[in-house]
């Protein structure tokens, strides 16, 4: 069965501490791999969507990169406006166009 | 440029009663699908919707429905509300590439 897994739960950094946000997947035939941030209430909204083994995105302090087993979410001196749930998803398989989210990590970072 | 835009934000139905979301999806995007997003967890995949008809359907029961209009606008209908269905509705629609959802803010569902 499709799994997809995100470590750690939850996430407490200091501004300017940097660190990463892991997302491991089981599937058969990635399609895509997608990572959104979720602020409270509201709906996910896109940070970036990796393909293929060794692909790489960066967009401001976030980059997102991806392995053939996980990809990595690295927040490079994150500020308090960083603070949000972070959701990995990921398409496998062919003929289908269902999303797997993992449950997501609440990132807080302190002023 | 709109988004994807929901309605209504909230709501609070009763167990057994009927309930129906709305989404009208971003400008260019054709397909629509829909989301359960209970409280601490991730999304959860309902249905998709192209060409007015369900392409794929996730593991959730009869008593969901849904539909798409000639303008790419979607509903989803629950009947027989049940207390578990209370979470927060998301509608993702994406263009014909099909890479990668836009999502609503999401229709706040309250059973009580």
């Amino acid at each position: 069965e499709d799994q997809v897994t995100q470590s750690p739960e939850a996430l407490r950094l200091q501004e300017g501490e940097s660190s990463s946000l892991n997302c491991s997947y089981t599937v058969s035939g990635l399609r895509g791999l997608f990572w959104y941030r979720q602020d409270p209430g509201k709906g996910p909204e896109f940070l970036f969507t990796l393909y293929s083994a060794g692909e790489e995105k960066e967009k401001e302090r976030l980059k997102a990169t991806l392995t053939k087993k996980e990809s990595f979410l690295h927040i490079t001196a994150p500020k308090p406006e960083d603070s949000a749930t972070y959701l990995c998803a990921v398409q496998a398989g062919t003929g289908t166009y269902k999303y797997i989210f993992g449950t997501g990590t609440r990132l807080k970072v302190l002023a | 440029d709109a988004g994807v835009t929901q309605s209504p934000t909230h709501l609070i139905k009763t167990r057994g009663q009927q309930v129906t979301l709305r989404c009208s999806p971003k400008s260019g995007h054709d397909t629509v699908s829909w989301y359960q997003q209970a409280l601490g967890q991730g999304p959860q995949f309902i249905f998709q919707y192209y060409e007015e008809e369900e392409r794929q359907r996730g593991n959730f029961p009869d008593r969901f429905s849904g539909h798409q209009f000639p303008n790419y606008s979607s509903e989803l209908n629950v009947n027989a509300l049940l207390l578990g269905d209370s979470a927060l509705y998301l509608c993702a629609s994406s263009p014909p590439s099909l890479t990668g959802y836009t999502f609503g803010s999401g229709t706040r569902l309250t059973v009580v």
